[in-house]
């Protein structure tokens, strides 16, 4: 069964300054999604990385992909409060039809 | 173009009950597929729906059950409801295997 693990699952930025949240899976994908989710809220989309070596950005965030390291990394560059939020990772494995969740990454941007 | 809705919003159940939650798919999509998303987890996958069949189902009991309508809309039904299934409920729709779209949810509590 595909396994995805983010890192850290909880983390305080200071603002102005640079962050990585950390993806990892267990096997080979077809996709991987980065999403957003304010507390009460649904799912925001933020990037689709459909292949190795893909780099997305958007604003201060960036996402990338390394399908042999089974890694992607999302960005986050000179952090400002709007950030806070609970970032997710999402795996689409070839063998099935699911999405496959990492535990969040709970976001707090301090002054 | 009216993308993923979901009714109701909000729901309150007691124990025991049963309810139905409702998923209309984003115009052109043909696959719905339902999460459940505990407090400060991230979404499980709970069932897929394709040609108005149970196409994959996630590690659920068969309490939870549901139906594809030939509009493509869906439904989600939990019987016998625990304190357990007290969560956020997200509906999401793509066309077949392509990117999933994700409503708004809804969010369930059992007293």
């Amino acid at each position: 069964e595909l396994k995805v693990e983010q890192n850290p699952l909880f983390l305080s930025m200071q603002e102005g300054k640079n962050y990585t949240i950390y993806c990892n899976y267990s096997t080979t994908s077809d996709r991987l999604y980065w999403y957003r989710q304010d507390p009460g809220k649904s799912l925001e989309s933020l990037f689709v990385l459909l292949s190795n070596g893909a780099v997305k950005q958007e604003g201060r965030l960036m996402a990338s992909l390394d399908t042999k390291a089974r890694l992607s990394t999302l960005h986050i560059t000179a952090a400002v409060h709007d950030l806070s939020a609970t970032y997710f990772c999402a795996v689409d494995s070839p063998d099935d039809y699911k999405l496959s969740f990492g535990a969040g990454t709970t976001v707090t941007v301090r002054a | 173009d009216a993308g993923v809705t979901q009714s109701p919003t909000h729901l309150i159940k007691t124990r025991g009950q049963q309810v139905t939650l409702r998923c209309s798919p984003k115009s052109g999509h043909d696959t719905v597929s339902w999460y459940q998303q505990a407090l400060g987890q991230g979404p499980q996958f709970i069932f897929q729906y394709y040609e108005e069949e149970e196409r994959q189902r996630g590690n659920f009991p068969d309490r939870f059950s549901g139906h594809q309508f030939p509009n493509y809309s869906s439904e989600l039904n939990v019987n016998a409801l625990l304190l357990g299934d007290s969560a956020l409920y997200l509906c999401a729709s793509s066309l077949g295997d392509a990117r999933p779209f994700f409503g708004p949810g809804t969010r369930l509590t059992v007293l």
